[in-house]
């Protein structure tokens, strides 16, 4: 049992698209992350969330403390923003990650 | 700022060697943690540090040790290495916690024989 879930595993997209990517988790947090792992393997963070809603350029990331779910959104996807986007969760005392979603903009 | 660093980038060991990953950082951050990344698993935690002379164990902690002498380096041991420690790992470092942005180094890629 994962205690981090995303989907989903594989994104292909045409430039231009809106893309959406989701996170569930099961346990109770004090903070959830997004990451951004280049294909180079770097990895880097894009947002930290407690609640509601963070913005910066064309990524959006949205937190549903209640339902345990977070979304992170693409707006006008660019071959650039291929990459894996990785959940992270912190409870505190311990961090669980989703396995990653692989996403591929094509132009 | 050189961030966070981390050496080497590659490694090979054999089964039953040790060595130490090195992790470095200049932000002056208080919070430094290490990873393993493994193929259809994701990150997971080996052990963490939240100040100077402070560590504790993550998820994964067993042939590990840490320590944290100064603020700016967070080494990993491998007592003795086996295979199953192959994998990539990261160092993290962040303000003072996971409340706040996390900072990763490069990663190294060690492989156990």
């Amino acid at each position: 049992k994962n205690e981090v879930e995303q989907s989903p595993q594989n994104l292909t997209a045409q430039e231009g698209e809106f893309i959406t990517i989701n996170c569930s988790y099961s346990v109770g947090i004090s903070a959830l992350h997004w990451l951004q792992q280049h294909p180079g393997g770097g990895i880097v963070s894009l947002f930290m969330l407690s609640s509601g809603k963070k913005k910066h350029g064309r990524l959006i990331a949205t937190i549903n403390i209640q339902e345990k779910h977070s979304s992170l959104h693409i707006t006008a996807s660019h071959p650039r923003d291929s990459a894996v986007y990785i959940c992270a969760v912190w409870t505190g005392n311990q961090f669980y990650f989703g396995t990653g979603t692989s996403l591929t903009v094509i132009p | 700022n050189a961030g966070v660093t981390q050496t080497p980038k590659f490694q090979v060991l054999k089964t039953g060697q040790s060595m130490t990953l090195q992790c470095a950082q200049d932000m002056n951050h208080e919070y430094m943690s290490w990873y393993r990344q493994d193929p259809g698993m994701g990150l997971r935690l080996i052990h963490y540090s939240v100040g100077a002379g402070i560590t504790d164990q993550g998820e994964v902690p067993n042939g590990y040790n840490v320590s944290r002498s100064t603020t700016e380096d967070f080494p990993l041991r491998l007592l003795s290495a086996a295979p199953s420690q192959t994998s990539v790992y990261f160092c993290a470092s962040s303000l003072r916690g996971n409340f706040y942005e996390q900072y990763f180094g490069p990663g190294t890629r060690l492989t156990v024989t």
